[in-house]
């Protein structure tokens, strides 16, 4: 069954610090992975997007790393501010079709 | 429009009552895609139109869930005999092209609440 899984399910940081939020997914054949950052009451906005052949990929304050044999991806964030408050999306497409299957997403919260 | 958007933003409305929600998305982009994003969930794959046909509706729940694209622009989501449990977040994307390498442009949603 395809799969995705983000952990952890929140996360609050206090501003200025980095964050690591993780997704593991089982979907395959593997196609690309998204990573989104949905605001509160908006639409997801996507930071990035890797294909297979990709093992990280920054988005300025955002770096993204793909391992696709352990079907693992990671979303860094530096020197967190205020705005990145926010639920992260994983999004992970299959090869066959135009399906996306989602995580439930990592809500983070920075403090000041 | 600069973005995809969706109307009506909020939708409350009775059990049993039919429903129409309306997604415009950017000007140009032939694929659109529908979605279902409950409280603290992901958003959950609905329907997929390329240009003005449905090119997979494997994710409509049931037979009370029907989306159409007539002319490949306007979209309209439509629910009949709605139920409590379809209350939830309803979003619409549109991208370039229907490779699932495009990046999706996602509207605002629109919140629909079953009473």
């Amino acid at each position: 069954k395809n799969q995705v899984e983000q952990s952890p399910q929140s996360l609050i940081i206090l501003e200025g610090k980095n964050c690591t939020l993780q997704c593991n997914y089982t979907v395959s054949p593997f196609s690309n992975l998204r990573w989104y950052k949905q605001d509160t009451g908006r639409g997801p906005v996507s930071l990035t997007i890797m294909t297979f052949s990709e093992n990280t990929k920054s988005n300025g304050r955002y770096t993204a790393t793909l391992d696709a044999d352990t079907k693992q991806s990671s979303l860094h964030i530096t020197a967190s501010q205020l705005s990145d408050s926010a639920s992260y999306i994983c999004v992970v497409s299959a090869r066959n079709g135009n399906q996306f299957y989602f995580g439930t997403g990592t809500s983070l919260t920075v403090i000041p | 429009g600069a973005g995809v958007s969706q109307t009506p933003s909020n939708k409350v409305t009775e059990k049993g009552k039919y429903v129409e929600l309306r997604c415009d998305p950017i000007s140009g982009h032939t694929a659109l895609y529908w979605y279902r994003q409950s409280l603290g969930q992901g958003p959950e794959f609905l329907i997929y139109f390329q240009g003005t046909g449905a090119a997979d509706d494997s994710g409509l729940p049931n037979d009370r869930f029907f989306a159409v694209r007539p002319e490949g622009s306007v979209s309209t989501l439509k629910i009949q005999r709605t139920e409590r449990g379809d209350s939830a977040v309803y979003l619409c994307a549109s991208s370039f092209g229907g490779r699932n390498t495009d990046t999706q442009y996602f509207g605002p949603g629109t919140r629909l609440t079953v009473l």
